[in-house]
């Protein structure tokens, strides 16, 4: 079963806007990750917001976390050409797994 | 340079023959991890293990076996009772596994095509 459900499943913008996607999840959590995919490569790890956290920031990636809500939001500013990829959520559980969910794939058009 | 090497990256097999996976890192990493990966399905976790010598099923084990006999590999074998074992698979470790897993590095993935 998929714990975490990223949405939207693509999004197209234009270079330079700002792209936020979303995830939600069913089960508590320790942590919960954010990755990066390009086309046919492996996951680069892009941020981690533990349970105790609600925001956090690297670069121009802003991470939210509503543990409440289940949910977390990524946000890109200012994209740029290379930010074109899929975008994973991963859910880090209480038996030690991490779980990923389905991505989003973003496409920055110049 | 440390990370985790998959290989091949493309590997072709007949129907009803098993092949191994190789995964080998060199970050000094206690845990591994097995995902495949179809198209819009995301990452499903096949086997992880926390420690050598020690392993647990993922959520679609069925067909798949591992061996964890030292820390740097973990090789997967993809059995001929794998209905479908055509996709791409990746090998990720991690500092280690515990309460709030730390980030996993993954490889580069080996696309199997079985036929």
């Amino acid at each position: 079963s998929q714990q975490g459900e990223e949405d939207p499943q693509a999004l197209s913008i234009q270079e330079g806007e700002n792209a936020t996607m979303n995830c939600s999840y069913k089960t508590s959590i320790n942590n919960l990750q954010w990755y990066r995919q390009n086309s046919g490569r492996g996951l680069v790890h892009l941020i981690l917001i533990r349970s105790n956290e609600r925001e956090k920031h690297s670069g121009r990636l802003r991470v939210t976390l509503d543990t409440s809500k289940k949910s977390s939001s990524l946000l890109i500013t200012a994209s740029r050409a290379a930010d074109t990829a899929s975008y994973f959520c991963a859910t880090s559980l209480r038996d030690d797994k991490i779980i990923f969910g389905k991505g989003t794939r973003l496409h920055i058009l110049p | 340079d440390g990370g985790i090497t998959q290989s091949p990256k493309y590997l072709f097999r007949k129907e009803g023959q098993n092949v191994t996976l190789s995964c080998e890192q060199n970050l000094n990493h206690d845990a591994m991890y097995w995902y495949r990966q179809d198209p819009g399905q995301g990452l499903r976790l096949i086997y992880y293990s926390q420690i050598v010598n020690d392993f647990q099923k993922g959520d679609i084990a069925e067909g798949y076996s591992v061996s964890r006999e030292k820390k740097e590999s973990f090789p997967l074998t993809v059995t001929s009772a794998q209905k479908n074992p055509t996709a791409f698979y990746l090998c990720a470790s991690s500092l280690y596994a515990g309460l709030g897993v730390p980030p996993l590095h993954f490889g580069n993935g080996t696309r199997l095509t079985v036929t």
